[in-house]
């Protein structure tokens, strides 16, 4: 079965200074990794995905994230954050592909930002 | 990307009553899904709402208590029955243009159950 896991439940940074989130997946054959966030009293916004190709792909707001087969990895990064970066944030696996594929999130990370 | 919009944006219910949300999406999706959020918690895969016929449930989620309905391509129903306060929680739809392709999700219900 496949899984995600955000091991950071909670993450305070300071503004300006650079982020990473990690997210590890378990998924037997070559998985979809996405990348969402949710700001307070919203829905989830797509902030990049990967699907096959280069494995450092870029996102909106600034961000990307890289896949690391090895490591079962697929961590989300910005050089420089803001303070409207605070929200929480969710690392999704998809798999098992045709009628059974689904999409997995992991439990989220929740992003402070610091003045 | 998809435009999707849900509403409720949020309600307050009294236990053993139902509550019905609609999800209004653009022509670029064919495959729309339900997820709950619970308080503090991630998302959580309800069920596939099928066009013209029945969805299909995820384990731990029935009928009976989230019927949904799927009358045309663009629209969907989830209802909430006979709800108690575990049901509080935040309830989404997403759509996409096939199966295995990027989910685009709507802005959310928040529901309270009293």
């Amino acid at each position: 079965a496949q899984s995600v896991t955000q091991p950071d439940i909670h993450i305070t940074v300071s503004e300006g200074a650079s982020l990473e989130l990690r997210c590890n997946y378990s998924y037997g054959a070559t998985p979809y990794l996405f990348w969402y966030v949710q700001s307070p009293g919203q829905g989830l916004q797509l902030l990049l995905k990967y699907f096959s190709g280069d494995t450092l792909v870029q996102g909106i707001k600034g961000f990307e994230a890289e896949f690391k087969r090895s490591q079962s990895s697929f961590n989300l990064r910005k050089p420089s954050v803001h303070w409207s970066d605070a929200a929480e944030y969710f690392c999704a696996v998809g798999g098992s592909g045709g009628s059974n594929y689904k999409l997995t999130f992991g439990k989220g990370t929740l992003l402070t930002v610091n003045p | 990307s998809a435009v999707i919009s849900q509403k409720p944006s949020r309600d307050i219910c009294q236990r053993g009553t139902s509550l019905t949300i609609q999800c209004q999406v653009d022509s670029q999706v064919t495959m729309m899904f339900w997820y709950r959020q619970q308080p503090g918690q991630s998302l959580t895969l309800i069920a596939t709402a099928n066009q013209g016929s029945e969805a299909t449930y995820e384990s731990g989620f029935v009928i009976d208590k989230f019927p949904i309905s799927r009358p045309n391509l663009t629209f969907s129903t989830l209802t909430v029955s006979n709800m108690s306060p575990e049901d509080s929680s935040i309830y989404l739809c997403s759509g996409s243009r096939r199966r295995q392709e990027t989910q685009y999700f709507g802005p959310g219900t928040r529901l309270l159950v009293l």
